[in-house]
């Protein structure tokens, strides 16, 4: 069965530093791979996505994710974190048996950037 | 904004009561989905509807069910309500099927069950 593992619950990083939300994954067949984040009371919002090709995936908000098959890893990261930054980060993947863009999530992660 | 519109925002019953929770896609989106958010099972996906025709089924009640209409409207009706039906229920939508297209998420209707 296709899954998802966050393995952090909160990630806490001082305003500026770098930031990493971890990923790994579990699916049949090339995995299409994707990260959403989530503010208060607000809907998901997508910010990156892996299908194939270059292993760095560039997306939204100064985001990327680094795709490493052999670990099967995608994590998301970034340079400089921001105050703003601070929301729940869902990780997911495609289940490709049945239905069309089935995304199956991950069960989110906290992140926590303090000034 | 994503394009997709969920009504109500909110919406307060008690046990035993029946729901429904609307939902209209991305303009050209045929595909829609339903989703479940609680504290304790995180994100669930329920069903998805492509074109009309229910597509995939995932973790969703018997007590539960859901159509999408000709106008690509998707409607998620909840019967025979538990406490434990609480929760923030999310449509998503996204472009013609195949491929590796993100989906787009609407704002999603919190039930609360009373």
């Amino acid at each position: 069965a296709q899954s998802v593992a966050q393995p952090e619950d909160q990630v806490n990083v001082a305003e500026g530093n770098p930031l990493t939300v971890k990923c790994t994954y579990s699916v049949s067949g090339n995995p299409y791979l994707f990260w959403y984040v989530q503010y208060p009371n607000r809907g998901l919002q997508f910010l990156l996505k892996y299908i194939t090709g270059d292993n760095l995936v560039k997306g939204s908000y100064g985001f990327e994710a680094e795709f490493n098959k052999s670990q099967t890893s995608f994590h998301l990261k970034k340079p400089s974190a921001l105050v703003s930054d601070s929301a729940l980060y869902f990780c997911a993947v495609r289940d490709p048996t049945g239905g069309y863009n089935k995304l199956i999530f991950g069960a989110g992660t906290r992140l926590a950037v303090h000034p | 904004d994503s394009g997709v519109t969920q009504t109500p925002k909110h919406l307060i019953t008690a046990t035993g009561q029946r729901v429904t929770l609307r939902c209209s896609p991305r303009s050209g989106d045929l595909s829609v989905y339903w989703y479940q958010q609680s504290l304790d099972q995180g994100l669930q996906f329920l069903i998805q509807y492509y074109n009309g025709e229910e597509r995939a089924k995932g973790n969703i009640l018997e007590r539960f069910s859901a159509q999408q209409f000709p106008d690509l409207h998707s409607e998620l009706n909840l019967s025979s309500l538990e406490l434990g039906d609480s929760a923030l229920y999310f449509c998503a939508s996204s472009a013609v099927a195949g491929g590796a297209g993100e989906l787009f998420f609407g704002e999603g209707s919190r039930l609360t069950v009373l």
